[in-house]
């Protein structure tokens, strides 16, 4: 069982739908969780991070973390065509194995017009 | 240049060639990391340097593979007899600072290397 698991897609939804894109994690160390979008032949783009538990809004996008569940969601409303690209959950433990990012597969995702 | 650089954008070399990717990171950032990703997969982590030391070289999976950034700048990762399981995008990104930095890592628009 890998450490992160994310469902590859791919994901199509009309343009207006609400996404719900989400990874499942092993490694309780976890403390930093991260949402990359990464566009086709572009490296990650970072869309949101948040520390620990709980819920992070930023304009059309909301990343919750459940430690509990080691469950993490990223929710994106009226979705946009331009919405379309790979979207890679990433985390790191705290402390001094902070810099390094364990990535999810990644989940394609297209919005149709 | 705004963001991380790297080149070249393509490369394609025969099995059992040496290859170097180079990084030139977002001035003024002493992190600079290194990861490996393969089609389909998410980026695997290679190396993490602070300033000219690699301060994690565990994810380099042998020998083939060297990483150097002698100035604490631009880096070059270096490989050796390349092999077809070689081939992917290696992604270059760089951050402010060391630990607890992640977050703040911006990433290059990747090299990709086939070797046929």
């Amino acid at each position: 069982q890998k450490e992160v698991e994310q469902d590859p897609g791919p994901l199509s939804v009309p343009e207006g739908a609400i996404v719900s894109l989400n990874c499942t994690y092993s490694n309780s160390a976890f403390q930093y969780f991260m949402w990359y979008r990464q566009y086709s032949r572009k490296g990650p783009e970072l869309l949101m991070y948040t520390y620990s538990s709980g819920n992070k809004e930023d304009g059309r996008f909301t990343a919750q973390v459940d430690k509990s569940s080691k469950y993490i969601s990223l929710f994106i409303r009226d979705s946009q065509p331009s919405d379309s690209a790979t979207y890679l959950c990433a985390m790191s433990a705290a402390g001094a194995g902070s810099y390094q990012l364990t990535f999810g597969k990644g989940t394609k995702l297209s919005v149709i017009p | 240049g705004a963001g991380v650089s790297q080149t070249p954008s393509n490369k394609v070399t025969e099995k059992g060639k040496y290859v170097e990717l180079r990084c030139d990171p977002i001035s003024g950032h002493t992190a600079l990391y290194w990861y490996r990703q393969s089609l389909g997969q998410g980026p695997e982590f290679l190396i993490y340097f602070q300033g000219t030391g690699a301060a994690d070289d565990s994810g380099l999976p042998n020998d083939r593979f060297f990483a150097v950034r002698p100035e604490g700048s631009v880096s070059t990762l270096k490989i050796q007899r390349t092999e077809r399981g070689d081939s992917a995008v290696y992604l270059c990104a760089s951050s402010l600072g060391p630990v607890e930095s992640s977050t703040e890592a911006f990433f290059g628009q990747g090299t990709r290397l086939t070797v046929v």
